[in-house]
């Protein structure tokens, strides 16, 4: 069975710090792994990775994937309290036809 | 492009009620997924479906809880009868399945109150 693991659960800085979020996977013929951020509302897409050790970046928000320990991380500089959000973390297989597994997300917190 | 589209928005319904969760997918996905989110399990896949047939349905919690796909631009999640803890946001999601790599499109979500 595909497992994903996020940490921490949660998470709570100030304002213009640095974080990073943490997704370990287990997943028969791994696809892809992809980062949503949900806010009130429905997750939204932030990052599709597929390749280890590319960087993908938009804006203060990157992220990267190690498929040989098995795990991505999701950093966010300089962050802002709209950056508040739950952060969740996804993978697919090719096994699986478009499936994904979710981990139960990260909870961030921004304080001015 | 109008994205997935749910309805209704919200619902309070209570113990014992037929509930009814619509969804129309974005145009041409071929893929559809009916996902359940609380604070305790987070997101949870329910059932999904690829050109309009059930692939995996092991999410589905009991058989008070049923899924249709009549046709490529629509589906229902069916819930009889409805119980307390059904109370969640229900999502459904749609994607290409011929892209390699799964990216799920959501709507924007049924929160369900059962009293």
């Amino acid at each position: 069975e595909d497992k994903v693991v996020q940490s921490p659960l949660s998470l709570v800085v100030h304002e213009g710090d640095t974080v990073t979020l943490n997704c370990s996977y287990e997943v028969t013929n791994f696809r892809s792994l992809l980062w949503y951020k949900q806010e009130k509302k429905a997750p939204t897409f932030l990052f599709m990775l597929t390749s280890s050790g590319i960087e993908k970046k938009s804006g203060r928000l990157s992220s990267i994937l190690d498929k040989k320990e098995l795990f991505s991380i999701l950093n966010i500089t300089a962050t802002q309290t709209g950056d508040s959000a739950i952060y969740l973390c996804a993978v697919g297989g090719t096994g699986t036809a478009s499936k994904l597994t979710f981990g139960t997300g990260t909870r961030l917190q921004v304080t001015l | 492009d109008a994205g997935v589209i749910q309805s209704p928005r919200h619902e309070v319904t209570e113990m014992g009620q037929e509930v009814t969760l619509r969804c129309k997918p974005i145009s041409g996905h071929n893929s559809l997924f009916w996902y359940r989110q609380t604070m305790m399990r987070g997101l949870e896949l329910l059932i999904y479906f690829n050109n309009n047939v059930p692939i995996d349905d092991s999410g589905m919690p009991e058989d008070r809880f049923s899924a249709k796909m009549p046709n490529a631009s629509f589906s229902t999640l069916k819930i009889q009868p409805s119980e307390p803890r059904d109370s969640a946001v229900y999502f459904c999601a749609s994607s290409f399945r011929q892209t390699l790599y799964n990216e799920q499109f959501f709507g924007p979500g049924t929160r369900l109150t059962v009293l």
